[in-house]
């Protein structure tokens, strides 16, 4: 059965510093990975899509990572602001389709 | 873009009514799921629907029903409502053409409350 973790479940960083989001997976057959991002009360807004044969992906201060032979993904924020402050989610799909989610890491950026 | 609307931000329901959640999507996926999400114990998945007229059990079906009589709108059923539904619903949709290749897209959510 597909378990997802992440850790750690929050972070505070200082405004302008570079910081990594983990994920990790315990099957390493996935088909993808998904990150999300989750304000507080709101739904989720999806970041980025990593297909099982891509490495990484990138969208603006984002990168996601990922190493499916150690059952593993990154999110790299790079120069972080305030306004990256939510709740990141990362997700892989079941075999029917429905994604498993991790628990999510709340991060919160200092002005 | 995609646009994945939940009729309702805020809803509060007296136990025993019954409820109705609806979500729409205007990017023709023919997958549609409904979550809910409560603290510690992360989002898990009620019903989900392939298709029109088609719906499968989630992990936590019961309580609940599912309706999807057009390809853009499922809705969600709680025909009884009990204290312990009182959660956050999303509803998210996808395509299924390499269905696991596909994002899902999530709608805003909806904070019911159950009395």
């Amino acid at each position: 059965k597909q378990e997802v973790t992440q850790i750690p479940a929050a972070l505070s960083v200082p405004e302008g510093e570079n910081l990594v989001l983990n994920c990790s997976f315990t099957d390493s057959a996935i088909y993808n990975l998904q990150w999300f991002r989750q304000d507080p009360g709101k739904g989720l807004t999806s970041l980025l899509l990593i297909q099982s044969s891509q490495r990484e992906q990138t969208s603006g201060r984002l990168n996601a990572s990922l190493d499916k032979s150690s059952g593993r993904s990154t999110l790299y924020i790079a120069a972080s602001q305030p306004g990256d402050s939510a709740t990141y989610l990362c997700a892989v799909p079941s075999n029917t389709g429905k994604l498993i989610f991790g628990q999510g890491t709340t991060l919160q950026v200092k002005p | 873009d995609v646009k994945v609307t939940q009729s309702s931000r805020y809803l509060v329901k007296r136990t025993g009514e019954k409820v109705f959640l609806e979500c729409v999507q205007d990017m023709d996926h023919e997958n549609m799921f409904w979550y809910r999400q409560d603290p510690g114990l992360g989002l898990r998945l009620i019903y989900f629907s392939y298709d029109v007229k088609m719906k499968e059990k989630g992990d936590i079906p019961e309580g609940y029903s599912v309706s999807r009589e057009k390809k853009e709108r499922f809705s969600l059923i709680l025909e009884s409502a009990s204290t312990n539904q009182t959660s956050m619903y999303l509803c998210a949709s996808s395509f299924t053409q390499g269905t696991y290749n596909q994002p899902q897209h999530f709608g805003d959510g909806t904070r019911l409350s159950i009395l």
